[in-house]
């Protein structure tokens, strides 16, 4: 079973630009979480989609946001780029369509963004 | 609101050690609580979890055992190979109108030198 995978893995920005990334879940899996990994700050929660729908939303600014599609895959997209937004960005999925469900977070390799 | 705390390192061992890293949590309710690894480079991956009172969570030879009286999740391992050089995440999940996010402790750092 395929796991978690993330596109682009690595990606290079300047101050003002905005970036998209993107996440496939495992195959099944309905929920999409994203992270921001920082050496300042670790691991932050920045939203999840569960259906396309946000469902629960972390302490970032507006200029963070997602979205999720029919098939599962979600985009996020930070706008006007700051310096402090380099980090390496965690896509997980759980939630299995099985009987019972599966709240078990698993993780992609990440994108790590450079912000110049 | 729900927290982690746990030991930050780093920490360097050698081979065959014993290796305890601390983990204690607040938290409303009754979370689960997981140990993610992060090898350099890469993403999380989950190592063990416990989803409620006393259970033990095992692999690859770590453990932790579930302790709602002392509120903590201490991973143990018996014998460390220099592949288990990597950073360690104690977390616990929290839940929101039916979503349910993670949070992490800092991490702790581990080195295994033969």
């Amino acid at each position: 079973k395929a796991g978690v995978t993330q596109t682009p893995r690595y990606l290079i920005k300047t101050r003002g630009q905005q970036v998209t990334l993107s996440c496939s879940p495992i195959s099944g899996h309905r929920s999409v979480s994203w992270y921001q990994q920082t050496p300042g700050q670790g691991l932050q929660f920045l939203f999840e989609y569960f259906s396309e729908t946000q469902r629960n939303k972390g302490n970032f600014p507006g200029r963070f946001s997602g979205r999720q599609f029919s098939n599962s895959r979600s985009e996020m997209n930070v706008s006007t780029l700051e310096l402090g937004d380099s980090a390496l960005y965690l896509c997980a999925s759980s939630g299995s369509i099985l009987a019972g469900g599966e709240e078990t977070q698993y993780f992609g390799p990440g994108t790590r963004l450079l912000v110049l | 609101g729900n927290s982690v705390t746990q030991m930050e390192g780093p920490v360097t061992l050698s081979e065959e050690a014993f290796l305890t890293i601390n983990c204690t949590y607040t938290a409303t309710g009754y979370p689960s609580l997981f140990w993610y690894v992060q090898y350099p480079g890469e993403g999380l991956q989950l190592l063990l979890k416990a989803t409620k009172a006393d259970d033990k969570g095992s692999n690859k030879g770590f453990e932790a055992t579930y302790r709602k009286e002392t509120t903590s999740f201490h991973l143990e391992k018996g014998s460390v190979q220099v592949s288990d050089s990597a950073v360690y995440f104690c977390a616990l999940t929290s839940s929101q109108g039916g979503s349910e996010k993670l949070v992490f402790g800092k991490g702790m750092k581990l080195t295994v030198n033969p």
